[in-house]
């Protein structure tokens, strides 16, 4: 079974730009949740997308934002990109239940000048 | 959410065993703990759960108290392959709800 795939892997963008990351989950897998990654907040839930409905969200500003798809992969918006959203993104996949473990991607890299 | 506290880093040999604790004083009745890991430049994983009874798989072991305030996850023989920082979590019976909050985690080293 193919794993948690994310493109692009690593991206560089300027400060005003907006930038959009994709995550293909593993075939089956409903639920897609997405997490920010840095070295000075740790990793952080943004929020998660169950049938093509965001379910569960994070406490970040409006500028982040994402959507599902029919076929269940899913993509994550941020506009007016700001130094502090260099970061590196996790898309992580599961069957929603009680307990499924959740299966992360590799990450897309971003970086914001 | 319930709140865990784990050391900053550890560190042990190469082929020996490995415990690494996690206390969660205010954990409730029905929080699962849950531990995943994160190797250098990948994305966390997955590596075992439990409520209150210790629990073995292929991976690992996890020992839980008997009055749930504390846990260890235990490594029976590290490699090189498990420095990675682990990170110890507990969920809510809450269905549908996917979020994970990850705390600071342990850095773990192993020593060749």
């Amino acid at each position: 079974k193919a794993g948690v795939t994310q493109t692009p892997r690593y991206l560089i963008k300027t400060r005003g730009q907006q930038v959009t990351l994709s995550c293909s989950p593993i075939s089956g897998h409903r639920s897609v949740s997405w997490y920010q990654q840095t070295p000075g907040q740790g990793l952080q839930f943004l929020f998660e997308y169950f049938s093509e409905t965001q379910r569960n969200k994070g406490n970040f500003p409006g500028r982040f934002s994402g959507r599902q798809f029919s076929n269940s992969r899913s993509e994550m918006n941020v506009s007016t990109l700001e130094l502090g959203d260099s970061a590196l993104y996790l898309c992580a996949s599961s069957l929603s239940g009680y307990y499924n473990e959740q299966f992360f991607g590799p990450g897309t890299r971003l970086t914001v000048l | 959410d319930a709140k865990t506290t784990q050391p900053n880093s550890m560190e042990s040999n190469e082929e020996e065993p490995v415990h690494l604790p996690c206390n969660h004083s205010t954990i409730s009745g029905t929080d699962y703990i849950h531990w995943y890991r994160q190797l250098p430049s990948q994305g966390p994983e997955y590596v075992i759960h439990g409520l209150t009874s210790n629990v073995n798989n292929r991976m690992a072991s996890l020992a839980i108290a008997e009055d749930r305030k504390s846990s260890t996850l235990i490594l029976h023989r590290a490699t090189l392959r498990d420095a990675a920082v682990y990170y110890c979590i507990l969920r809510a019976p809450n269905f549908g709800n996917e979020k994970l909050t990850f705390g600071t985690g342990t850095r773990l080293t192993i020593i060749p």
